[in-house]
């Protein structure tokens, strides 16, 4: 079947500018989650959704970073006034709902470059 | 807090040859280890994990991992490597005292060369 997507691929934004990221989990997925990947690191826990409740935002490094899920399927990670150090792959991770043993699948992810 | 470590930037393995990626890990509770492999400009994915049991752990492509709870480690291995193993991987731990997300270890470059 269809694993998660992801959209813009590539998105290039100039300092100040608000971005919008989507993501498209496999179908059926309860639980979906957002991880950044800075340049030679490994990824970083942002924000979990447990269908369209947001129920750890923890990871969001300010307040320029929003996530939502409105119907529990897709969602969106929104960047405003963008920096240059929000330049990193932002990647969006589903799993089943079967608790923490839920091995999550991740998409191909979203690379923001900051100008 | 839980954390992952892997000691090593790059592992250099002639094809053919028996690969191990090594990585150790701190959690406050009972860990939940997995590994990913990244290729160029592509998502992670998925390769194994361990949650209980047997502490030899199969997976994709002839990967398994050995979980060993006095060393707190879980290292990655393979009998035999392929040139196209070449890519970079990452283990990650959940501890579920601190949530579902996974923590990531810095990831290792693995080199497979014929």
């Amino acid at each position: 079947g269809a694993g998660v997507s992801q959209s813009p691929r590539y998105k290039v934004a100039k300092r100040g500018q608000d971005v919008a990221l989507r993501c498209d989990p496999i179908s059926g997925h309860v639980s979906l989650f957002w991880y950044q990947q800075a340049l030679g690191q490994g990824p970083e826990f942002l924000t979990y959704f447990q269908n369209e409740a947001q129920l750890d935002k923890s990871g969001l490094p300010s307040d320029r970073f929003f996530a939502e899920r409105p119907e529990g399927s897709v969602s969106t990670l929104k960047i405003q006034r963008t920096q240059q150090e929000d330049s990193a792959v932002y990647l969006c991770a589903s799993s089943p709902p079967q608790g923490p043993t839920d091995t999550q699948y991740f998409g191909p992810g979203t690379r923001l470059t900051v100008l | 807090a839980q954390s992952v470590a892997q000691p090593e930037d790059q592992v250099n393995v002639a094809e053919g040859n028996p690969l191990t990626v090594k990585c150790t890990y701190s959690v406050s509770g009972n860990p939940y280890l997995f590994w990913y492999v990244q290729y160029p400009n592509r998502g992670l994915q998925f390769l194994l994990k361990y949650i209980t049991g047997d502490n030899l752990v199969k997976g994709s492509y002839g990967f398994e991992a050995e979980f060993n709870k006095s060393q707190t480690s879980f290292h990655l291995k393979k009998p035999s490597a392929l040139v196209s193993d070449s890519a970079l991987y990452f283990c990650a731990v959940r501890d579920i005292a601190y949530g579902n997300q996974l923590v990531f270890g810095a990831g290792t470059i693995l080199r497979a060369k014929s």
